[in-house]
C-alpha cells in the first residue's frame, strides 16, 4: 500500500512558467514532509520541507503548500529554469516516530528552453 | 568535500556471491539509513541506526546485514546475492529525531548477472 503518492510521472513547463508538483498521501500520521530533486547517477538532494504546523514554506524559487485536510502537498516552483529538470520525490515522515521517509514514485520534471 | 560518500558507484557479480557496499557521513550526523531503489525507481527504507544502534529494520531478508563500526560508517553486507536484488542502494544520514532532512550519496547500482 503507497502511503504517498506522485500520480503525475511526467511534467513538462515552459522556462520562466510556473511548475507545480503534486503529491498526496494516506497517513494521517504523517507530520513533515520533503521535497527532494534528483539527478541522473546522483542521490536526491534535499530541497524544501514543510512541518504540518505550517500550510507554507517558501525558499527562493521554490515554495511548498501543504493541506491537510485534503492530505495534499504541492511544490511550487517560479520561475522555473533548465536546471531544474530532473526527478522530483515527495516524502514524509513522522517527527516523533522512527524518522523513515515514506517517498513518492517521482515526477520527471522537464523544462523547455 | 562529499558528504555522504558510498562505494562502490557501481557492483557486478554473480547470482551466490557475497558483497559489500561500505557508506561513510562527514556531517557529524547520528543517524543512517539504507534505502533501495528498484526497477520502478520506487525508493524505500531498508533500515536505520542511530549512535549505532539498529533502529529500522524493514522485512528485509537477513541475507542483508548492516554493520555500523560508528556512527559516521553503515556498511551494507548482502550474502547469496539473487537477481532480485539488482538496484541502486542509496545510504542517507541525517541528525537527531524530529524534523531534520536526510542527506544521501549518490547511490550504488547493483546488478547481478
Amino acid at each position: 500500500d503507497q502511503q504517498v503518492k506522485q500520480n503525475s510521472p511526467s511534467l513538462s513547463v515552459q522556462e520562466g512558467r510556473i511548475s507545480i508538483l503534486n503529491c498526496d498521501y494516506t497517513n494521517s500520521m504523517f507530520d513533515y514532509f520533503l521535497w527532494y530533486k534528483k539527478y541522473p547517477a546522483e542521490g536526491p538532494t534535499f530541497l524544501i520541507s514543510i512541518s504540518s504546523i505550517k500550510d507554507k514554506n517558501e525558499d527562493g524559487r521554490f515554495t511548498v503548500f501543504l493541506n491537510k485536510s485534503a492530505k495534499h502537498l504541492s511544490l511550487h516552483i517560479v520561475p522555473s529554469q533548465p536546471g531544474d529538470s530532473a526527478v522530483y520525490f515527495c516524502a514524509a515522515s513522522e517527527s516523533f516516530g522512527n524518522e523513515k521517509l515514506t517517498f513518492g514514485t517521482g515526477t520527471r520534471l522537464t523544462i523547455i528552453p | 568535500d562529499t558528504a555522504v560518500s558510498q562505494t562502490p558507484k557501481y557492483l557486478v557479480t554473480q547470482m551466490g556471491n557475497d558483497k559489500s557496499i561500505k557508506c561513510e557521513q562527514n556531517l557529524g550526523h547520528d543517524t543512517m539509513y539504507w534505502y533501495k531503489q528498484d526497477s520502478k525507481k520506487f525508493l524505500k527504507i531498508m533500515f536505520s541506526y542511530n549512535n549505532k544502534e539498529l533502529i529500522i529494520n524493514e522485512t528485509v531478508p537477513n541475507r542483508f546485514s548492516p554493520k555500523s563500526p560508528d556512527k559516521a560508517h553503515l556498511n551494507l553486507h548482502i550474502n547469496s546475492l539473487e537477481l532480485g536484488d539488482s538496484a541502486v542502494y542509496f545510504c542517507a544520514s541525517s541528525q537527531g529525531h524530529g524534523n531534520q532532512p536526510q542527506h544521501f550519496g549518490d547511490g550504488t547500482r547493483l546488478s547481478i548477472l
